[in-house]
């Protein structure tokens, strides 16, 4: 495995916002992706980083340090929409390997 | 559409039974994969195939076996040796050659009775 960690749980308030961290341990590491899941859904692709920095899209962003082996995904403007499972993905060898996600929900 | 079909949705088997599920792309996508999800867990990587005719074992292939004899097809036989086969299965497909985005089918919700 690749040692991926991220928090299992997060709550917060509609129009607030939260950022999820993730840590791997990787060599030869491609780049890292972030996958939103809905309880009894698959996956959906959130976004992608390779280089280090911050990439915006739209609500979502997504910040990669390579030489820390460290990303987040930072939400804002929260919607009840949003409450769902976060996971981190990085990417070797043409092959994703998946953090356990962290649940975010979303209240009123 | 182009996308992952992935059937039965939902699957009830006794112990002691081979099943197999089905995963069929039109996304001529090269590499294909099979994932299983537990409650709480991240999805861990059962097989995976990169091209026709070749699969590789990914970190629970133990009780699996797979066969890629066309580019579109890449069925999951759950056979008996699995110890603990309940699970939620997911497929997924991905350009070859660079680390691109994978997408999934739906699942396969697998029970043991």
């Amino acid at each position: 495995g690749q040692n991926i960690d991220q928090p299992t749980e997060m709550t917060a308030t509609e129009g607030a916002i939260v950022q999820i961290n993730c840590t791997y341990q990787t060599s030869g590491f491609n780049g890292l992706f972030w996958y939103q899941q809905h309880a009894g859904e698959a996956p959906t692709f959130l976004s992608y980083n390779v280089l280090d920095g911050l990439e915006e899209k739209g609500r979502f962003s997504s910040f990669l340090s390579r030489s820390k082996g460290y990303s987040y995904l930072l939400l804002k403007e929260l919607q009840m929409k949003d409450s769902a499972s976060y996971l981190c993905a990085p990417s070797k060898d043409y092959k994703l390997s998946f953090g356990a996600g962290t649940t975010v929900t979303v209240r009123a | 559409d182009g996308g992952i079909t992935q059937s039965p949705k939902y699957l009830f088997r006794k112990e002691g039974q081979n099943v197999t599920l089905s995963c069929e792309q039109n996304l001529n996508h090269d590499a294909m994969y099979w994932y299983r999800q537990d409650p709480g867990q991240g999805l861990r990587l059962i097989y995976y195939s990169q091209i026709v005719n070749d699969f590789q074992k990914g970190d629970i292939a133990e009780g699996y076996s797979v066969s890629r004899e066309k580019k579109e097809s890449f069925p999951l036989t759950v056979t008996s040796a699995q110890k603990n086969p309940t699970a939620f299965y997911l497929c997924a497909s991905m350009v070859a050659g660079l680390t691109g985005e994978l997408f999934f089918g739906e699942g396969s919700r697998l029970t043991v009775l």
